[in-house]
C-alpha cells in the first residue's frame, strides 16, 4: 500500500526568504506526482504535475523535482510571500487494483511573516 | 486543465437530516472522485462516481450513507445521509482529465 509522508508538518519562514518542502512514497511504481495548494477550509489547486519519466517541473516561483527511484520530491518555493501561507500536499498517482490510486501526504502547513 | 464548480461552499446542519452536494465539470473528466477530509487529516477517498452505474466505494463507506450520483460525464452528486457530528468534514469532488486530477473548492460541513 502505498504511503505519502510530508515533512515538515509546519514551517514558518520571514517573508523573501526561499524554501523547501519534502515530499516521500513508498512505492516508486507511480505515474506522475502532483503538488497542491489547500487554503484553509477550501478546495485544492493544482500546482505543478511531475510525471513519472520527468525531473522536474517549473512554474513561476516554484519548481519540483522527483526522484522516483528514492521515492522523493521536493517542492522549490522562492522569495516567498505572505499569500504563500497555506497547506501545501503532495499526493502520487499509481496503478493498483485497476483503478489509479491518488494518495495524499498530511501536508505541509506554511507560515510566511511579513 | 478542467474547472470543477463544486457547490455549497458550506453548510451547517441539524443531525439527522440530509445534505446533497453538487459537482459541474467543465470539461468531460475520464473518472470523478468524492474525497473527504476530517478537521487535521489528509484526504481519504470515499467512492469513485461512475457514469451512469452505481459508485465504487471505498472500505469503511456505504451507499446508504453516501449515495452518489453521475448522470453524465461532467456532473456528480454526493448525499450525507442522517448525518451526525462526526460527519462534520470538508467534502471534495475531483476530476480527472487524463492522469492529472483537480477538484472543487470544498463543501464544509458542520453538523449539530
Amino acid at each position: 500500500k502505498q504511503e505519502v509522508t510530508q515533512i515538515p508538518a509546519a514551517l514558518s519562514v520571514p517573508e523573501g526568504e526561499n524554501l523547501v518542502l519534502n515530499c516521500s512514497f513508498t512505492d516508486s511504481a507511480i505515474y506522475n506526482l502532483q503538488w497542491f495548494r489547500q487554503d484553509p477550509g477550501k478546495g485544492l489547486t493544482s500546482l505543478l504535475l511531475i510525471q513519472s519519466s520527468q525531473r522536474e517541473q517549473t512554474s513561476g516561483r516554484l519548481n519540483a523535482s522527483l526522484d522516483k527511484s528514492s521515492g522523493r520530491s521536493t517542492l522549490y518555493i522562492a522569495a516567498s510571500q505572505p499569500g504563500d501561507s497555506v497547506t501545501y500536499l503532495c499526493a502520487v498517482l499509481n496503478s493498483g487494483a485497476g483503478s489509479y490510486q491518488l494518495t495524499f501526504g498530511k501536508g505541509t502547513k506554511l507560515s510566511v511573516i511579513p | 486543465s478542467a474547472v470543477i464548480s463544486q457547490k455549497p461552499s458550506r453548510d451547517i446542519c441539524q443531525r439527522g437530516t440530509s445534505l446533497t452536494i453538487q459537482c459541474q465539470v467543465d470539461s468531460q473528466v475520464t473518472m470523478m472522485f468524492w474525497y473527504r477530509q476530517q478537521p487535521g487529516q489528509s484526504l481519504t477517498l470515499i467512492a469513485t462516481a461512475n457514469q451512469g452505474s452505481e459508485a465504487t466505494y471505498e472500505s469503511g463507506f456505504v451507499i446508504d450513507k453516501f449515495p452518489i450520483s453521475r448522470p453524465n460525464l461532467t456532473f456528480s452528486t454526493l448525499t450525507v445521509s442522517n448525518m451526525s457530528p462526526e460527519d462534520s468534514s470538508i467534502y471534495l469532488c475531483s476530476g480527472r482529465l487524463n492522469t492529472e486530477a483537480f477538484f472543487g473548492q470544498g463543501t464544509r460541513l458542520t453538523v449539530v
